[in-house]
């Protein structure tokens, strides 16, 4: 069973410009969660998605969104980057609630 | 808001004795508390969960605790080895009628001294 795909696995873009970000669960799950980490700051919480629907945000600014296609595929856009969201982006697939989280091997964002 | 303390941030241990992990969540409907390994570079993984209904749960070297009443779990690490240097989180899953939270520890950084 292939797990979760995330891609780019690496991208490097300057401020002011944007990104899309894709995840593609593991076939069957349904949610799928988006977290930002970095060095010392654990598993920042963005947003998560079950059948297209967005059920619960992080504190994040508008300029962090997300959307999950039919095929539960998502994908996770950041306008106007920032110094700051230079990060590991982590997408996680789960069958339904109050199960384990498969996580990808994540995005390293970098931006100069 | 809801939240997860995990305590210690960092840990060392020497090779063979136990690591101890401890978390306290706020919010009383949770009801599934997994706990993810991260190596260093890679993606974080379960390594054992345990739900509301269930005090303790064992899976080899690793066991988790559950106190329901205190807010408070546990991951129980006996005779540690190199291989088990990682950061490892806690989690705390809320799963009511409309409303579905996943809030994770902020990590503890187990070193295992050989």
């Amino acid at each position: 069973k292939a797990g979760v795909t995330q891609t780019p696995r690496y991208l490097i873009k300057t401020r002011g410009q944007q990104v899309t970000l894709s995840c593609s669960p593991i076939s069957g799950h349904r949610s799928v969660s988006w977290y930002q980490q970095t060095p010392g700051q654990g598993l920042q919480f963005l947003f998560e998605y079950f059948s297209e629907t967005q059920r619960n945000k992080g504190n994040f600014p508008g300029r962090f969104s997300g959307r999950q296609f039919s095929n539960s595929r998502s994908e996770m856009n950041v306008s106007t980057l920032e110094l700051g969201d230079s990060a590991l982006y982590l997408c996680a697939s789960a069958l339904g609630e109050n199960s384990p989280l498969h996580f990808g091997n994540g995005t390293r964002l970098t931006v100069t | 808001g809801e939240n997860v303390e995990q305590h210690p941030s960092t840990l060392s241990v020497q090779e063979g004795d136990s690591a101890v992990i401890k978390c306290t969540y706020s919010d009383s409907a949770s009801n599934y508390f997994p706990w993810y390994k991260q190596e260093l570079g890679k993606r974080p993984q379960l390594i054992i969960d345990i739900r509301s209904n269930v005090g303790e749960k064992k899976d080899q070297r690793i066991a988790v605790t559950l106190n329901k009443t205190a807010k408070h779990f546990s991951l129980h690490i006996t005779e540690t080895q190199p291989e088990d240097s990682a950061v490892y989180f806690c989690a705390a899953s809320t799963a009511t009628s409309g409303t579905y939270k996943y809030i994770f520890g902020t990590g503890t950084r187990l070193k295992v001294l050989a």
